[in-house]
Formats: C-alpha cells, sequence, structure tokens
C-alpha cells in the first residue's frame, strides 16, 4: 500500500508570492490534515479536512488555507509569502472518523523557503 | 496555556542501555497520547499510542506510560542500539484523532 504522498518535495519562493503544497493520502484514508514544522515552534496543527469538509482549524492566519477533493487528495495553499512561512509542511492521513486515537500517517513533507 | 514539555532536547546513552524520555504536560486533559520517531528530513512515524483510561502499553523493545494524575508519560527503549538515534515526539489528542499538540521532541543519540 502506498503511504501519503507529498509534491513537490522541495521549492524556494519570493516574499510576496503564493505557494501550493498537494497531498495523496493513503489509499481508503478520508481526513487529511496538515502541519507546519519549524526549528522553533516545533510541529504545530494548520488544518484538518475529511470528506471536503474543513473540521478542525489550527492557529494560522487566513493566509494559509486548504481544501480536498472527492478522491481525498488535498491542497494547502500560502497566499502572500513571508519569510517565517519557511518550514517543512508535513500532510498526515487518518482512516476515518471521529473515533479518538486513530494512527495518523505522515507524508515525508515539502520543505519550503522563503527567500 | 497547552503546554507539553519533552524533558531534554538531547539524550545520550550507550548502546544496550535502556533510554528513558519524558513528556510533561500542563492545562490539557489528553483522551490519548502518542509517540513518534523521526528522522532528519524526514516526517514523523507513529510508534504507539496509550489512552487515558490505560497504564501501560508496550511494544517489542518499547513501553510507554501515561499517568493522568502527574500528566505525565514516559517512553522506554530498552537494549537500546544505534539505529534507535532519532528525535522522539509525544503528542497529545482530544477528540478527532488529527489534531495533535506535539511537543519539541528529545533527540536521542545511541553510541556503541
Amino acid at each position: 500500500k502506498a503511504g501519503v504522498t507529498q509534491t513537490p518535495r522541495y521549492l524556494i519562493k519570493t516574499r510576496g508570492q503564493q505557494v501550493t503544497l498537494s497531498c495523496s493520502p493513503i489509499s481508503g484514508h478520508r481526513s487529511v490534515s496538515w502541519y507546519q514544522q519549524t526549528p522553533g515552534q516545533g510541529l504545530q496543527f494548520l488544518f484538518e479536512y475529511f470528506s471536503e469538509t474543513q473540521r478542525n482549524k489550527g492557529n494560522f492566519p487566513g493566509r494559509f488555507s486548504g481544501r480536498q477533493f472527492s478522491n481525498s487528495r488535498s491542497e494547502m495553499n500560502v497566499s502572500t509569502l513571508e519569510l517565517g512561512d519557511s518550514a517543512l509542511y508535513l500532510c498526515a492521513s487518518s482512516p476515518a472518523g471521529q473515533d479518538s486515537g486513530n494512527t495518523i500517517y505522515f507524508g515525508e513533507g515539502s520543505w519550503l523557503t522563503v527567500v | 496555556s497547552q503546554k507539553i514539555e519533552q524533558n531534554s532536547e538531547a539524550l545520550n546513552i550507550q548502546e544496550g542501555k535502556t533510554a528513558t524520555l519524558t513528556c510533561n504536560y500542563t492545562n490539557y486533559s489528553p483522551a490519548y497520547l502518542q509517540w513518534y520517531r523521526q528522522d532528519p528530513g524526514r516526517g514523523p512515524v507513529f510508534l504507539l499510542l496509550i489512552r487515558e483510561n490505560e497504564k501501560e502499553k508496550r511494544k517489542e523493545r518499547l513501553k510507554v506510560t501515561f499517568d493522568t494524575t502527574l500528566k505525565q508519560s514516559l517512553f522506554h527503549i530498552t537494549a537500546s542500539q544505534p539505529a534507535d538515534s532519532a528525535t522522539y515526539l509525544c503528542a497529545l489528542g482530544t477528540g478527532t484523532a488529527s489534531k495533535l499538540t506535539f511537543g519539541t521532541g528529545t533527540r536521542l543519540q545511541v553510541t556503541l
């Protein structure tokens, strides 16, 4: 079974630009969540999508947005990039539902550098 | 505000010894706690989950304890090997599985 796939793996953008990152979850998984990882702040939850609906949202500005498609694939978008947005963006998928304690499976991440 | 602390940024131990990592939390009532391993440049990999009504979980050389009174989890790796060298993250969750709050991690180095 293929794991969580994220593209692109590495990218460099300029301040003020926008970026779109893509995530394909494990087949059959309906929940996709996004995390930002930086050396200073660690792993922080961005948002979660389930059946094309945003189910949870972290404390990030509105420049960070996402969506999920009917095939469970997800994208996240960051507009008006700032230097502080440089980070590893991780996507994770899990099977389904609200049952607490489902295992989540992370992808390898997309490394974003803003210059 | 919610806070999760992992005992130290780095832990160095000798091969064959038991590594013990600590995760303490405040202002939080988690339903479950998870431990992950992360290698440099890679995404975290799930290791173990323990629920609030469980005291201990084991998987091969790994053992996790969860004390909701002390608000602490201990993660043990017995007979540690150099291949166990990585950063270990604890994460707390309440309801929905995917909204986890992570600690900052402990970097474990196992030397020969």
